[in-house]
């Protein structure tokens, strides 16, 4: 069981630049989400999903985008790079049922904007 | 507003002492509690979670916590902490997909 699964895992971009960083999971969870860590801040949540074709906004959503086609994939783009999303990015997804489950994160994409 | 609080930042513990951290939380609802815990350059491990029932929940690595409804905290305690303790812990918060954490603590542990 592979988890979930984040690619690239590391990737530097010039600003301006457009990317996707691509999540999947192989459990068959309803819940996916994209959250950014940023050194004394925690993680931050960025968009999440409560299924497919179901997207919301989290805490700090601004220059990302997200979409979910599929139950497996929940890929996040970042349209025009900023020096200010310099960052760790991880993608966890929870299951439903009795008590839900817990979040299971990704190794996570380290993300440097020069 | 939702949110997570974990006052303390850094914490300094010797090895084989107790260790507490703490975790206060701002939720609507009865809320899923959870802690995980990160080593450097790496993701995140679960070390417990709450959901109902008992509020004492025991976790991994010989961790527990105590889900305090009048205090609005989840405080995180191990017995005896061990070098391989030294980690960033997170208190997190919610339900569904969207999950709320705190600020982290900054275990270090003395020989």
């Amino acid at each position: 069981n592979a988890g979930v699964t984040q690619t690239p895992k590391f990737q530097v971009l010039k600003t301006g630049q457009s990317m996707t960083l691509q999540c999947a999971q192989d459990m068959n969870h309803e819940y996916m989400s994209w959250y950014r860590q940023d050194p004394g801040m925690g993680l931050r949540l960025i968009h999440y999903s409560v299924g497919a074709g179901i997207t919301d906004q989290g805490e700090v959503p601004n220059g990302y985008n997200v979409s979910r086609s599929t139950t497996e994939d929940f890929p996040l783009r970042l349209l025009s790079a900023a020096p200010s999303q310099t960052s760790v990015y991880f993608c966890a997804s929870r299951g439903e049922g009795a008590g839900g489950t817990e979040a299971f994160f990704g190794q996570g994409t380290r993300l440097t904007v020069v | 507003a939702q949110s997570v609080t974990q006052p303390d930042i850094h914490i300094t513990v010797s090895e084989g002492a107790s260790l507490e951290l703490r975790c206060n939380y701002s939720y609507g609802a009865t809320p899923y509690l959870f802690w995980y815990v990160q080593s450097p350059g790496q993701g995140l491990q679960l070390l417990l979670k709450y959901f109902s029932g008992d509020t004492l929940v025991q976790g991994i690595k010989g961790f527990e916590a105590e889900f305090k409804r009048s205090q609005s905290s989840f405080n995180l305690r191990k017995p005896s902490v061990h070098w391989s303790d030294a980690a960033e812990y997170f208190c997190a918060v919610g339900r569904g997909g969207k999950l709320i954490f705190g600020q982290g603590t900054e275990l270090s542990v003395k020989p």
